[in-house]
């Protein structure tokens, strides 16, 4: 059964400070990583996706990936209310189709 | 907006009834995929049709199944509905099935089973 972890939260950061998602995952083969953010009664909605190890930057986020520690991680800058939603981190199998195994998500709360 | 649509949005049912749900996918996305969302989970794959043809399946009992159609939309459908059968349900769209295409969500229909 291939995994992907992530820590439940909450996770409560001060407004204007950084928010640090860690995703870990057990399919070795897995290429592809998303980071979705859910709004409460909403569906996901696509953050970031990376491919290569390293860091990706898009405006506030960055997504870090290391895949010999088979570790992702999603970092937000500069956190706004708005920011406040569960994220989740999603991994392609490796076994030949589409298939995306989502973490349970971790709820970030970003206090005013 | 990401282009799927999804009906009904809200939906109650009785178990042992039979129940279906609609996506609407991008025009051109090929590839669909239905997840199960129970509260405080993680969205649960349930299958993927590519090119009118299941390409993948999650660990759900065959009373779940589905269709794609030529013109971008699809099907689930849940035979003899079971109280756990409560939950978000999710189609994603897709253009391909390589490994690497971003999958764009739809907003979801909830359904209760009582």
């Amino acid at each position: 059964q291939k995994e992907v972890e992530q820590n439940s939260g909450p996770l409560s950061v001060p407004e204007g400070a950084i928010a640090s998602l860690n995703c870990t995952y057990s399919d070795r083969g897995s290429q592809s990583f998303f980071w979705y953010r859910q709004y409460s009664g909403k569906s996901p909605e696509l953050i970031m996706f990376i491919y290569s190890n390293g860091d990706k930057e898009d405006g506030r986020f960055t997504a870090q990936l290391n895949k010999a520690s088979q570790y992702v991680s999603l970092l937000i800058r500069d956190s706004q209310p708005s920011d406040s939603a569960t994220y989740l981190c999603a991994v392609i199998d490796s076994g030949g189709y589409q298939k995306v195994t989502f973490g349970t998500g971790t709820k970030l709360q970003v206090i005013p | 907006e990401t282009g799927v649509t999804q009906s009904p949005t809200h939906l109650i049912k009785t178990r042992g009834q039979q129940v279906t749900l609609r996506c609407s996918s991008q025009s051109g996305h090929n590839t669909v995929s239905w997840y199960q969302q129970a509260l405080g989970q993680g969205p649960q794959f349930i299958f993927q049709y590519y090119r009118e043809e299941e390409n993948g399946r999650g660990n759900f009992p065959p009373r779940f199944s589905g269709l794609q159609f030529p013109n971008y939309s699809s099907e689930l459908n849940v035979n003899a509905l079971e109280l756990d059968d409560s939950a978000l349900y999710l189609c994603a769209s897709s253009v391909g099935t390589g490994g690497r295409e971003t999958q764009y969500f739809g907003p979801g229909t909830r359904l209760l089973v009582l």
